[in-house]
């Protein structure tokens, strides 16, 4: 069956805390994106990577920090310096990093910093 | 930079009544895709149009991109409770996959 699996699905951590949010894919594709969702806002892009061991910035990439060490995985740590880190969450990948690749999206982890 | 604007933000309509959002770019697109999201749920893609003046159909879902490729619009006929979600636009410029998600539609279908 395949897809993007994202874990876990709820979050909580104490403020000043690290955390990792998991993002796996078994599409087979190149590209993944991270995203932010707020209420009344649109998706914002976090990072993004087009081919394993390459990422770059997306539109709100401080206080976040990414790898992709392996076409699979795509981990987006929340750092301490994230001023405002309670959200949405939602991985995304592409076959490729043209236009007219459609995004395919992950479950989401909903993140709350108490 | 690019600017995506989606009105209306909310919409109620009742179950039967047909609905439509629209999705107004600062700039030419190349292509904009559109997603539906149920509550609690993700984005899911539903269709993707390129062309200038292209129209689409899903069913009761009908999808146009403006000729100047900087407008695009979804319109469902006779809505059903299954179309409750928020409906997002997707707008893309240039050759990679720089993207500009619109603020999102939000429908309520009451029965």
């Amino acid at each position: 069956d395949g897809g993007i699996t994202q874990s876990p699905k709820y979050l909580f951590r104490k403020e000043g805390q690290n955390v990792t949010l998991s993002c796996e894919q078994n599409l087979n594709h190149d590209a993944m994106y991270w995203y932010r969702q707020d209420p009344g806002q649109g998706l914002r892009l976090i990072y993004y990577s087009q081919i394993v061991n390459d990422f770059q910035k997306g539109d709100i990439a401080e206080g976040y920090s990414v790898s992709r060490e392996k076409k699979e995985s795509f981990p987006l740590t929340v750092t301490s310096a994230q001023k405002n880190p309670t959200a949405f969450y939602l991985c995304a990948s592409s076959t490729g990093f043209i236009r007219t690749d459609t995004q395919y999206f992950g479950p989401g982890t909903r993140l709350t910093v108490l | 930079g690019q600017q995506v604007m989606q009105i209306p933000q909310y919409q109620h309509v009742q179950e039967g009544e047909d609905f439509t959002t629209y999705c107004n770019s600062s700039t030419t697109l190349s292509n904009i895709q559109w997603y539906k999201q149920r509550p609690g749920g993700h984005p899911v893609f539903l269709i993707q149009l390129v062309k200038s003046g292209e129209v689409k159909k899903q069913k009761r879902l009908t999808f146009q991109f403006g000729e100047a490729k900087k407008n695009s619009s979804l319109h469902i006929t006779a809505t059903q409770t299954t179309d409750v979600g928020t409906y997002f636009c997707a707008a893309y410029s240039g050759g990679y996959q720089k993207v500009t998600f619109g603020i999102g539609t939000k429908l309520q279908v009451i029965p």
